[in-house]
């Protein structure tokens, strides 16, 4: 089955700096790509997502960059605040358009005052 | 509109007994997940429902573990014989197209 690795697990910047998380899926199939930002005690919410038609995708401070070829997709945060201080999870939609998703293990990011 | 809802938000529990916990999707959204968060750890796909279709339960980690959606719409997740590792999370999430919104998970405990 469908397998995703995130990378790195825990990442720490300065307020202001540009910060990128990884993330490899093993099925060439998967055609969904969505990140997810978890706070501390809530719930995950979307933030951005990429479909395999499109190589990237901008939303004011944040963008994820797809390469089909190598099978691997990141998260770009610029201009980093405080408040992007969260947990982030990439994940890939499971071949045969079920709609289910593999959720990376996720990345710790702590943007520094 | 109305997120997704679960309860309840937390459920502390003495090893061996039965828990319930209930997912309430966004009104309309035909596909239904379950997911278990330990600690500090990521999301670990136990269950989905997707319509009518016989539901992939690949995720469920034991027979202890079984789900149901009544009519397409709440869901229960069931833990039988709970056992310490049990402890998570255990959140819900609807979707109607691609994105997946969650309800606040339910912490449970099990002493």
């Amino acid at each position: 089955g469908e397998n995703v690795e995130q990378h790195p697990s825990t990442l720490s910047v300065q307020e202001g700096d540009s910060a990128v998380i990884k993330c490899t899926y093993s099925d060439s199939a998967s055609n969904y790509f969505p990140w997810y930002k978890q706070e501390l005690g809530k719930r995950p919410q979307l933030i951005i997502d990429i479909r395999s038609n499109v190589g990237e995708k901008k939303d004011q401070r944040i963008a994820v960059t797809l390469n089909k070829t190598a099978k691997h997709f990141s998260l770009h945060i610029t201009e980093t605040q405080p408040e992007d201080s969260a947990v982030y999870f990439c994940a890939a939609s499971s071949p045969g358009n079920t709609g289910k998703l593999i959720f990376g293990q996720g990345t710790t990011l702590q943007v520094k005052p | 509109g109305a997120g997704v809802s679960q309860s309840p938000s937390n459920k502390v529990t003495e090893k061996g007994k039965d828990v319930e916990l209930r997912c309430d999707p966004i009104s309309g959204h035909t596909a239904l997940y379950w997911y278990r968060q330990s600690l500090g750890q990521g999301l670990e796909f136990l269950i989905y429902f997707q319509g009518n279709s016989a539901p992939d339960k690949s995720g469920l980690p034991s027979d202890r573990f079984s789900a149901e959606r009544t009519g397409g719409s709440v869901s229960t997740l069931t833990i039988q014989r709970t056992q310490q590792e049990d402890s998570a999370v255990y959140l819900c999430a609807s979707s109607l197209y691609g994105e997946q919104f969650f309800g606040p998970g339910t912490r449970l405990t099990v002493l």
